[in-house]
């Protein structure tokens, strides 16, 4: 069964800093995976998605690589703002199967 | 698009009560998804469908029902609600093809007492 960790399960950080955040999963045979974004009472959003065939994603401050033979994903923020403040979620959808599994989460905090 | 819209967004139900969670996407996906989040965890499937007359079991099934009568609506049922229950529901649709990204609903969140 596919088991998804993110690390560390929260972080505070400064303005301005760049940060990573870290996804590892235990099977490789994977679609794609995606990176989302929860707000505290809120829905999730998705940020960046990657196929299993692509080695990273970019959006605007945000870069997420995927390593699928070792099982990771990173997600690489930029000049960090108070508004990245969230928590991040990331979930693979696995090959043969509809749905994504999920992590639980990387909550972070930009202070100002 | 209004994109996957559920109702209602909280609600309170006492134990051995039943309810309906409403999930509803105009993007014409296909595949429709249930999730539960509970506090500090990740999300897991509940049920989920890959097209209207369509539906099977997730990876946490138990105390749920759904329906699939059309493309647009996936209800969720809970027949007799227990404290375990208590948690946030997401819906979540996207098309046939796999290699595109999956579109939540802004969740319902439910209490069992």
């Amino acid at each position: 069964k596919q088991e998804v960790t993110q690390i560390p399960a929260a972080l505070s950080v400064p303005e301005g800093e760049n940060l990573v955040l870290n996804c590892s999963f235990t099977d490789s045979a994977i679609y794609n995976l995606q990176w989302f974004r929860q707000d505290p009472g809120k829905g999730l959003t998705s940020l960046l998605l990657i196929q299993s065939s692509q080695r990273e994603q970019t959006s605007g401050r945000l870069n997420a690589s995927l390593d699928k033979s070792s099982g990771r994903s990173t997600l690489y923020i930029a000049a960090s703002q108070p508004g990245d403040s969230a928590t991040y979620l990331c979930a693979v959808r696995q090959t043969g199967a509809n749905n994504l599994f999920f992590g639980t989460g990387t909550r972070l905090t930009v202070i100002p | 698009n209004a994109g996957v819209t559920q109702t209602p967004k909280f609600r309170i139900l006492k134990i051995g009560q039943s309810m309906t969670l409403q999930c509803t996407q105009d993007m014409n996906h296909n595949y429709m998804y249930w999730y539960r989040q509970d506090p500090g965890m990740g999300l897991k499937l509940i049920y989920y469908s890959v097209g209207a007359g369509i539906t099977d079991k997730g990876e946490v099934p138990n105390g749920y029902n759904v329906s699939r009568s059309t493309t647009e609506d996936f209800p969720l049922r809970l027949e007799l609600a227990a404290p375990s229950q208590t948690s946030v529901y997401f819906c979540a649709s996207t098309p046939d093809n796999s290699r595109i990204e999956q579109f939540f609903g802004p969740g319902t969140r439910l209490t069992v007492l």
